[in-house]
């Protein structure tokens, strides 16, 4: 089955611990990304990454890090998290990584993240 | 800049009536426009989308979205709510000359169909 995984799907953490989020796609998809969701807010792009080693900032990358080692997987790092990373958390993924292409994002069921 | 406004932060309708959650964006060129629903805990899965061609575009579920270039809207419509319908519904706007694929969203409206 055509899917985008994430791990955790829940997470409660303190200030200041590292962690990571993973993300997964079985669709040799070349474009992934992720998102958070806040109330009011809609969806706003962290991090993308166009293909392997190929990563770039979105609209709110402030706090994280990424990585794109292999083209299945794309890890969302919170090296200190704050309690404003409280949030709804979506990867996504899309065929193709250039412009002009219409293609379709597929996204995972989130993660829901607290910072305490 | 690009951006999409979903006026509505709420739609509520009864079942088996109409249905219009609306949307209008912004873009420098041409659009590529989406919606996405999302159910409570869930991810959020695509309904429809508009590239080129026909202004009105069918999509899953029986909803259906117009396309108005002159009115830079893109509503989705449905003839028959069904309590199911119930969600919370995303627009999403690229613009095609830009590299990264990146969707903007709208704030989301959430839909509320009655029994």
């Amino acid at each position: 089955e055509a899917q985008v995984t994430q791990n955790p799907r829940y997470l409660i953490t303190v200030t200041g611990k590292k962690l990571t989020v993973t993300c997964s796609q079985n669709m040799n998809h070349e474009y992934m990304s992720w998102y958070r969701q806040d109330p009011g807010l809609g969806l706003r792009q962290i991090y993308y990454s166009m293909n392997v080693e190929v990563t770039d900032k979105g609209d709110v990358p402030e706090g994280y890090k990424v990585s794109r080692k292999e083209k299945r997987n794309f890890p969302l790092i919170l090296e200190s998290p704050s309690p404003n990373q409280t949030s709804l958390y979506f990867c996504a993924s899309t065929l193709h990584g250039t412009s002009g292409r219409p293609d379709t994002q597929y996204f995972g069921p989130g993660t829901r993240l607290t910072v305490l | 800049a690009q951006s999409v406004a979903q006026p509505e932060d709420q739609v509520n309708v009864a079942e088996g009536n109409p249905l219009t959650v609306k949307c209008t964006y912004s873009v420098s060129g041409n659009p590529y426009l989406f919606w996405y629903v999302q159910y409570p805990n869930r991810g959020l899965q695509f309904l429809l989308k508009y590239i080129t061609g026909d202004n009105l575009v069918k999509g899953s579920y029986g909803f259906e979205a117009e396309f108005n270039k002159s009115q830079t809207s893109f509503h989705l419509k449905k003839p028959s709510a069904l309590v199911s319908d119930s969600a919370l519904y995303f627009c999403a706007v690229r613009d095609i000359n830009q590299a990264g694929t990146a969707l903007i969203f709208g704030k989301g409206t959430t839909l509320s169909v009655s029994s």
